[in-house]
């Protein structure tokens, strides 16, 4: 199993331009998330989904969409970049209760000049 | 609303000793689970360690054990026999509802 892959692992954007983070797992997990990672602030829920054709917003979704048209893939797409969303970005999975250990993909560090 | 604290940004300890990072929370729930999560230089998070809220003996994991204190909201981890490879951020986070909150971690650094 690959467990959670992340692509890219580092992009360079410029303010107002568009792009899309994939996520991807093959544990069959029905629970996906996407955290950011700033410094001194450690992980902040973005979004999540709990299956297939459900998402729901988290702790900061406000820059950023999701959808999930299948177990798999979760994508984070980021419509008009901004200076603040420079950030390192991790996908996890888990089976999907509470207790279930997260799984995490290896990030993606973005940076918006 | 759920909190968590970790105050110590940054300890150090001599290999091979012992070192207890600190976490506390806020939460008005009753059933909850909490986790010590490490990231290594390498940037991949890593369970370390969990623990039940309606359990009232603490979870060991070889080398790492925690104090779990539900009536203060305290979840210390402490980490016997300090190995250089246990340099690295370790994040404290709560998880209730399938959503994690994370503490904005401790920078962990071994001695040789």
């Amino acid at each position: 199993n690959a467990g959670v892959t992340q692509t890219p692992k580092f992009q360079v954007l410029k303010t107002g331009q568009s792009m899309t983070l994939q996520c991807a797992q093959d544990m069959n997990h029905e629970y996906m998330s996407w955290y950011r990672q700033d410094p001194g602030m450690g992980l902040r829920l973005i979004h999540y989904s709990v299956g297939a054709g459900i998402t729901d917003q988290g702790e900061v979704p406000n820059g950023y969409n999701v959808s999930r048209s299948t177990t798999e893939d979760f994508p984070l797409r980021l419509l008009s970049a901004a200076p603040s969303q420079t950030s390192v970005y991790f996908c996890a999975s888990s089976m999907g209760q509470g207790v279930a250990e997260q799984f995490f993909g290896p990030g993606t560090r973005l940076t918006v000049l | 609303a759920q909190t968590v604290t970790q105050s110590q940004p940054e300890m150090s300890v001599q290999e091979a000793e012992t070192v207890t990072l600190s976490c506390t929370y806020d939460t008005s729930e009753n059933n909850y689970y909490l986790f010590w999560y490490k990231q290594p230089p390498s940037r991949q998070m890593i369970l370390v360690i969990r623990q039940e809220a309606y359990k009232q003996q603490n979870a060991t994991e070889n080398r790492f054990s925690v104090n779990f204190q539900k009536a203060a909201k305290s979840f210390s981890l402490k980490i016997s026999d300090s190995q250089l490879g246990d340099t690295a951020m370790y994040f404290c986070a709560f998880n209730w509802a399938n959503n994690l909150f994370f503490g904005t971690g401790t920078r962990l650094t071994v001695i040789p």
